[in-house]
């Protein structure tokens, strides 16, 4: 089975501009999270989607949105972009049925904000 | 409201000796405890999960944890270290029964050094 792939891997932006980035999860798996990572504060919860709907939202502003598709793909969008959103942000796919919570991540999408 | 501690940014072993990465959790119910690596620019990977049952969890690489319920930690070990588990461990857990506004937390990450 192919794993969860992010893209972009890289990708520089400018104070004020907007980000789209994507996550195709593993086959099968109907939930997606996103994750924000910095050195500072470690990981943190940004939302999870399962079919289609949101189903957990962390502390974070409206600036950052997602939504998921009906083949479980995944976006995250970040509007009018800050240097604190500087991060690696990591998705995650999991199969609820399983019912143990465990998640299987992509290999992230590195942002950076001049 | 969960919560999972690791109480040491990093930590030095030299390679060959046992290593132990801490843990600690806060969950209202029963957990499901999870531990992550994550090497250089790249994802987390998992290693292994306490659902239920015995105690003492083997996972990925020769890693191992213990589950103790009294003292709420979940602390990962591993008998030999090899320079190749320098990495950033992560300590999750996820509240079970897993309800609708459940969500796996982890922990700020042991920055793991093994020592040639």
């Amino acid at each position: 089975k192919a794993g969860v792939t992010q893209t972009p891997r890289y990708l520089i932006k400018t104070r004020g501009q907007q980000v789209t980035l994507s996550c195709s999860p593993i086959s099968g798996h109907r939930s997606v999270s996103w994750y924000q990572q910095t050195p500072g504060q470690g990981l943190q919860f940004l939302f999870e989607y399962f079919s289609e709907t949101q189903r957990n939202k962390g502390n974070f502003p409206g600036r950052f949105s997602g939504r998921q598709f009906s083949n479980s793909r995944s976006e995250m969008n970040v509007s009018t972009l800050e240097l604190g959103d500087s991060a690696l942000y990591l998705c995650a796919s999991s199969d609820p049925a399983r019912n143990t919570g465990e998640l299987f991540f992509g290999e992230g999408s590195r942002l950076t904000v001049l | 409201a969960q919560s999972v501690a690791q109480p040491e940014d990093q930590v030095n072993v030299a390679e060959g000796n046992p290593l132990t990465v801490k843990c600690t959790y806060s969950v209202s119910g029963n957990p499901y405890l999870f531990w992550y690596v994550q090497y250089p620019n790249r994802g987390l990977q998992f290693l292994l999960k306490y659902i239920t049952g015995d105690n003492l969890v083997k996972g990925s690489y020769g890693f191992e944890a213990e589950f103790n319920k009294s003292q709420t930690s979940f602390h990962l070990k591993k008998p030999s270290a090899l320079v190749s588990d320098s990495a950033l461990y992560f300590c999750a857990v996820r509240e079970r029964p897993m309800n609708r506004d459940d969500k796996i937390i982890f922990g700020k990450g042991t920055r793991l050094h093994i020592l040639p």
